[in-house]
C-alpha cells in the first residue's frame, strides 16, 4: 500500500526554521514528481512546491520563493521542505503528495497523500 | 499567474439532486484541470483529471467537463457521503492554482 508519511511541523517563532520530511513506501520513488500543498486553518488549499523525479528541477509558489526550499533523497525515498524566515502566514498543515503518473516532467494530478503535519508559526 | 475563479462558495442539495460547480481559469489551461475532494480533517482526494476522466475508484455519478477557460464538476445522485469540500486546480502553469473551493453540504 503506497503510504507518504509528514514529520518536522510545530511551534516556531516567526523568523524562524523548519524542515518537513516526507517518507514514502511501496512505490518507486525516484520516478514521481512530488509536491508540497499547504492549507491555512479554515482555508482553502495552496500549492507549495514541486520537486522534477531527478531533483534537478523545482518549482515554487511565489509566497514562499526565497524562503523554501523543495528537495529529495531517492536513496532514502524521502521528499523534504526546508523553510526558513518563516511568517505568521505560513501557518497550515503541510501535506506532501505525488503525482498519478510517472515520468512527468513537471508534475500533474496528486494521487496520494500523506496526513499532513502542522506547522504553527506563532510568538 | 493563472487565476481559478470557482463558484458557488457552498450549496445545500438535498440526497438525489444534481450538483453542479464552475471553475473558470484567467486563460486556456487546455485540458489541465483536476477536481479534489476534502472531507474534514481529511487530506484532498483525486476525483477527476485532466477535465473529464474518472480516477480508478470512483463513483460513476461524479463526472467532469469542459476546455479552454471553462470548465463543470458535476455530482448526480448526491449521496450523504458526499458532504465535502471540493476544489478544482490548474496544471498547466506553475503556479499549479486552486480555486476556492466549494462547500457541499446535505439539506
Amino acid at each position: 500500500e503506497v503510504q507518504l508519511v509528514e514529520s518536522g511541523g510545530g511551534l516556531v517563532q516567526p523568523g524562524g526554521s523548519l524542515r518537513l520530511s516526507c517518507a514514502v513506501s511501496d512505490f518507486t520513488f525516484d520516478t514521481y514528481a512530488m509536491s508540497w500543498v499547504r492549507q491555512a486553518p479554515g482555508k482553502g488549499l495552496e500549492w507549495v512546491s514541486t520537486i522534477s523525479i531527478s531533483g534537478s528541477t523545482t518549482y515554487y509558489a511565489d509566497s514562499v520563493k526565497g524562503r523554501f526550499t523543495i528537495s529529495r533523497d531517492n536513496s532514502k525515498n524521502t521528499l523534504f521542505l526546508q523553510m526558513s524566515n518563516l511568517r505568521a502566514d505560513d501557518t497550515a498543515v503541510y501535506y506532501c503528495a505525488r503525482d498519478r503518473e510517472q515520468y512527468l516532467m513537471r508534475g500533474g494530478p496528486c494521487l496520494y497523500w500523506g496526513q499532513g503535519t502542522l506547522v504553527d508559526v506563532s510568538s | 499567474d493563472i487565476q481559478m475563479t470557482q463558484s458557488p462558495a457552498s450549496l445545500s442539495p438535498s440526497v438525489g439532486d444534481r450538483v453542479t460547480i464552475t471553475c473558470q481559469a484567467s486563460h486556456d489551461i487546455n485540458k489541465f484541470l483536476n477536481w479534489y475532494q476534502q472531507k474534514p480533517g481529511k487530506a484532498p482526494k483525486l476525483l477527476i483529471y485532466d477535465v473529464s476522466h474518472l480516477e480508478t475508484g470512483v463513483p460513476s455519478r461524479f463526472s467532469g467537463g469542459g476546455s479552454g477557460t471553462d470548465f463543470t464538476f458535476i455530482i448526480n445522485n448526491l449521496q450523504p457521503e458526499d458532504v465535502a469540500t471540493y476544489y478544482c486546480q490548474q496544471y498547466n502553469d506553475v503556479p499549479f492554482t486552486f480555486g476556492q473551493g466549494t462547500r457541499l453540504e446535505i439539506k
